[in-house]
């Protein structure tokens, strides 16, 4: 069955310090990938997303993940966080079609 | 970017009574907009895709007697909560594809709280 997996419900971490919040997923011959945050009492708002080509893909607030097919894996890094960065985190795959299956999700909590 | 508004952000209702959310694409056309439920700390849960001028698909066990979509233009879709019951009560977000970005694309709303009493 096609699934998403972030094995992190949490993850705390200081401000300045690297973090990388991870994602898996079940293998496919075509599949998209997103990383999406979630402020408190808020929608979804796109980080980034893999489409094709360049597996180190960049996004906005200085987040990047890496598509790597034979880990089945698009974890999501930054390399120094803040304290604005704390939120929910969603990875979300679509196999070739238009839904989208999103992971439970990671709290990433910065902490000063 | 896109972007989706959703009307109300929160609502609180009696139990039995109905409740109507919208959803609208502000500054495109989206011929296929989607909706998600999230109760507390969990994952959003695709409820149903709604396609401008024809019926809904909804997801397996979701009722779509209880859970009524509407995409009449374009740039509109609603979803109406018919009696409401407290396990109603949740965390609502809709999204909408650009039909000129790549399918795969999703912008979302803002959500809509409900608090059924």
């Amino acid at each position: 069955a096609q699934s998403v997996t972030q094995l992190d419900s949490q993850v705390p971490v200081f401000e300045e310090a690297p973090v990388e919040l991870r994602c898996n997923y079940s293998s496919s011959v075509s599949v998209y990938l997103f990383w999406y945050v979630q402020y408190p009492n808020q929608g979804l708002q796109l980080l980034l997303k893999y489409l094709s080509g360049s597996t180190l893909v960049k996004g906005i607030n200085g987040f990047e993940a890496e598509f790597n097919k034979s880990q089945t894996s698009f974890h999501l890094r930054k390399p120094s966080v803040h304290i604005s960065d704390t939120a929910e985190y969603f990875c979300a795959v679509s196999y070739n079609t238009d839904k989208l299956i999103f992971g439970t999700g990671t709290r990433l909590q910065v902490f000063p | 970017g896109a972007v989706v508004s959703q009307h109300p952000s929160w609502v609180i209702c009696k139990s039995g009574t109905s409740v109507k959310i919208e959803c609208r694409s502000l500054d495109f056309q989206a011929t296929t907009m989607f909706w998600y439920r999230q109760f507390p700390k969990q994952s959003l849960m695709l409820m149903a895709t709604s396609n401008e001028g024809s019926k809904a698909t909804y997801e397996q066990g979701v009722e779509k007697d209880k859970f009524l979509i509407n995409h009449a233009s374009l740039t509109l879709s609603t979803l109406t909560v018919t009696s409401a019951h407290p396990e109603d009560s949740s965390f609502y977000i809709c999204s909408a594809r650009d039909p000129a970005g790549r399918k795969e694309t999703q912008y979302f709303g803002p959500g809509t709280r409900l608090l059924v009493l």
